[in-house]
């Protein structure tokens, strides 16, 4: 049982760049979420999706774009890379359909921007 | 908009000594509150979570927290931490009926042997 992974691990992209970050989770959850963590500011809600098809802006959304897949996947796109994304990016999934759950957790991208 | 404040940013103890992180939220409607610890170079791991019933929840390792809805606050506590216990620790809320997930900033616990 992977829960939920997260592609890459690391990056490093050019300020104008582009590039998506993938997610996936095998819990079957209808739920999804796109976090960036900096020092300092906790985790920053990007973008989230409460089912296939839906998304939604969260507490930061300006210079990203996402695409829920399909009840898997959920990708996190950087259209023109900033170095003001420089920032470790976590995805998460929660079966909210069930009523009360948490949210499980992906190991992370570590993005900088040069 | 909701938020989630932690006040406590840097915490230093001793093995052995209590702790107690705070937590307040702004939302006045039904909630659901969670803790997340952090451990070094990791990701996210549950601590414990608040949906209804019982104001005062046990997670693992030993942690405990207090929902008081009159503060509008959800404290972390452990009367004894141990050097393990070092880790950085999130407060999140969920408004009830939505999928918003908002966390705080977070505090980061020093434990020294």
């Amino acid at each position: 049982n992977a829960g939920v992974t997260q592609t890459p691990k690391f990056q490093v992209l050019k300020t104008g760049q582009s590039m998506t970050l993938q997610c996936a989770q095998d819990m079957n959850h209808n739920s999804m979420y796109w976090y960036r963590q900096d020092p300092g500011m906790g985790l920053r809600l990007i973008y989230y999706s409460a089912s296939e098809g839906t998304t939604d802006k969260g507490e930061v959304p300006n210079g990203y774009n996402v695409s829920r897949l399909n009840r898997r996947e959920f990708s996190l796109r950087l259209e023109s890379a900033a170095p003001s994304q420089t920032s470790v990016y976590f995805c998460a999934s929660s079966d909210t359909s069930s009523g009360n759950t948490e949210a499980f957790f992906g190991q992370g991208t570590r993005l900088t921007v040069v | 908009a909701q938020s989630v404040s932690q006040h406590n940013h840097h915490v230093i103890l001793s093995e052995a000594a209590s702790l107690e992180l705070g937590c307040n939220y702004s939302y006045g409607g039904t909630v659901n509150l969670f803790w997340y610890v952090q451990y070094p170079g990791q990701h996210l791991q549950l601590l414990l979570k608040y949906f209804s019933g019982d104001p005062l929840v046990k997670g693992i390792k030993g942690f405990e927290a207090e929902f008081i809805k009159s503060k509008f606050s959800f404290n972390l506590r452990k009367p004894s931490v141990q050097w393990s216990d070092t880790a950085e620790y999130f407060c999140a809320v969920k408004v009830h009926n939505t999928d918003k997930l908002i966390f705080g900033t977070g505090t980061r616990l020093q434990v020294f042997p």
